[in-house]
């Protein structure tokens, strides 16, 4: 069965210092990889995904992720946080084949940026 | 522009009573899932559909049912609602296999 794990419920960063979010997967083959944000009373945003191909991937709001098989990671980076940074973070793992995106979420990274 | 829109936005209900979510897309995607989403666990799945007249049960399925007798709509079915469902629901779509989710804004469900 697939798996995720983000191993930071909590982050704090200043605004303008660089980011990274941890994400760790679990599959028995290539994964789909997707990252997610959400706003305060708000559903889920795509951020960047990640099926094949070059393993450094771009975004939408400057963000970017790189995949490691190696490491069976896909970590989020942004070079400078803005204070509208500011939500959680869902890294999802799915399955590629089938007829559906079926995916599994990690449990979250909560962003705070401080001014 | 395309849409999944989820209502009601708010709901309190009492144990025992039967409450339904609806979720209504205008992406025309095959595709349509329910999550709910508990402070600790992220996101997980409690039904899924892969078209008009399929269901499928996620991992947290017990207590909930879901039809599909159209594209557009996945209502979810709390049959007797329990303290252990307050939480907030997400219904999300998608085009094909490996394609991402688009995400209604969710409905916050309170059982008293």
């Amino acid at each position: 069965a697939q798996s995720v794990t983000q191993p930071d419920i909590h982050i704090t960063v200043s605004e303008g210092a660089s980011l990274e979010l941890r994400c760790n997967y679990s599959y028995g083959a290539t994964p789909y990889l997707f990252w997610y944000v959400q706003s305060p009373g708000q559903g889920l945003q795509l951020l960047l995904k990640y099926f094949s191909g070059d393993t450094l991937v771009q975004g939408i709001k400057g963000f970017e992720a790189e995949f490691k098989r190696s490491q069976s990671s896909f970590n989020l980076r942004k070079p400078s946080v803005h204070w509208s940074d500011a939500a959680e973070y869902f890294c999802a793992v799915g399955a590629i084949g089938g007829t559906a995106s079926k995916l599994t979420f990690g449990t979250g990274t909560r962003l705070q940026v401080t001014l | 522009d395309a849409e999944i829109t989820q209502s009601p936005r708010h709901k309190i209900t009492e144990t025992g009573r039967q409450v339904t979510l609806a979720c209504h897309q205008t992406w025309n995607h095959n595709n349509m899932f329910w999550y709910r989403q508990d402070l600790g666990h992220g996101l997980r799945l409690i039904h899924y559909s892969y078209g008009v007249q399929d269901t499928n049960k996620g991992e947290v399925s017990d207590g909930y049912s879901v039809s599909r007798s159209n594209t557009e709509d996945l209502p979810l079915t709390l049959e007797s609602a329990a303290s252990s469902q307050t939480s907030v629901y997400f219904c999300a779509s998608s085009e094909t296999g490996g394609s991402p989710l688009h995400f209604g804004n969710g409905t916050r469900l309170t059982v008293t």
